[in-house]
């Protein structure tokens, strides 16, 4: 079975530009969880989808959306890009009932 | 609130067993999982706990205590490959997410 897949892989923006992440899941899973990962944070929620429903949303701000389509394919998008957005956003994809998170490479975006 | 707790560094000697502990605190639990982070790749699942006692995997066992809000990874016949983040998690049943800790980085010396 293939893996998680996300694009781009790295990406570089400026200061009020935006940007949107795509990742497709493991197929078969469903639930699609992001998440950011700084070296001073760890790794922080973003939000999870399941069928399109997002399920829930972490302590982050409005610029921070998402969306799932009905081949559970997701993308998520950051607006009005700050310095601080510079970070590794990972893409995880699960099944229920034990949703084990199979993360896909990740994308490694930094803000100028 | 939502709490993960893991040591942020530990060094062992090649061929050692090393014991990371993990305490938490959270508003559901729906199991524990532990995972692998190598630098400057993505996390990888190691194993996953829901009742309590020790699941062996290899190398690898991971412990769960329910009522303590505990659990540890213990990695035997350390190997240098083994030096990377360990990350424990905590997947809440209210809430759909699944809560991760700051992640303990593992040294392997020779």
């Amino acid at each position: 079975k293939a893996g998680v897949t996300q694009t781009p892989r790295y990406l570089i923006k400026t200061r009020g530009q935006q940007v949107t992440l795509s990742c497709s899941p493991i197929s078969g899973h469903r639930s699609v969880s992001w998440y950011q990962q700084t070296p001073g944070q760890g790794l922080q929620f973003l939000f999870e989808y399941f069928s399109e429903t997002q399920r829930n949303k972490g302590n982050f701000p409005g610029r921070f959306s998402g969306r799932q389509f009905s081949n559970s394919r997701s993308e998520m998008n950051v607006s009005t890009l700050e310095l601080g957005d510079s970070a590794l956003y990972l893409c995880a994809s699960s099944q229920p009932p034990q949703e084990t998170q199979y993360f896909g490479p990740g994308t490694r975006l930094l803000v100028l | 609130g939502q709490n993960i707790d893991q040591p942020t560094e530990m060094t062992a000697t090649e061929g050692a067993i090393v014991q990371i502990n993990c305490t938490y605190q959270t508003s559901g639990f729906n199991g524990l999982f532990w995972y692998q982070q190598h630098a400057g790749e993505a996390p990888t699942f190691l194993s996953y706990n829901v009742l309590d006692g020790l699941e062996e995997k290899g190398r690898f066992s991971s412990f769960l205590s329910r009522s303590k809000g505990y659990s540890y990874l213990l990695l035997k016949e350390l190997q240098m490959k083994d030096s990377a983040s360990y990350l424990c998690a905590v997947r809440d049943t209210g809430g759909f997410k699944t809560i991760f800790g700051a992640g303990t980085r593992l040294f392997v010396k020779a």
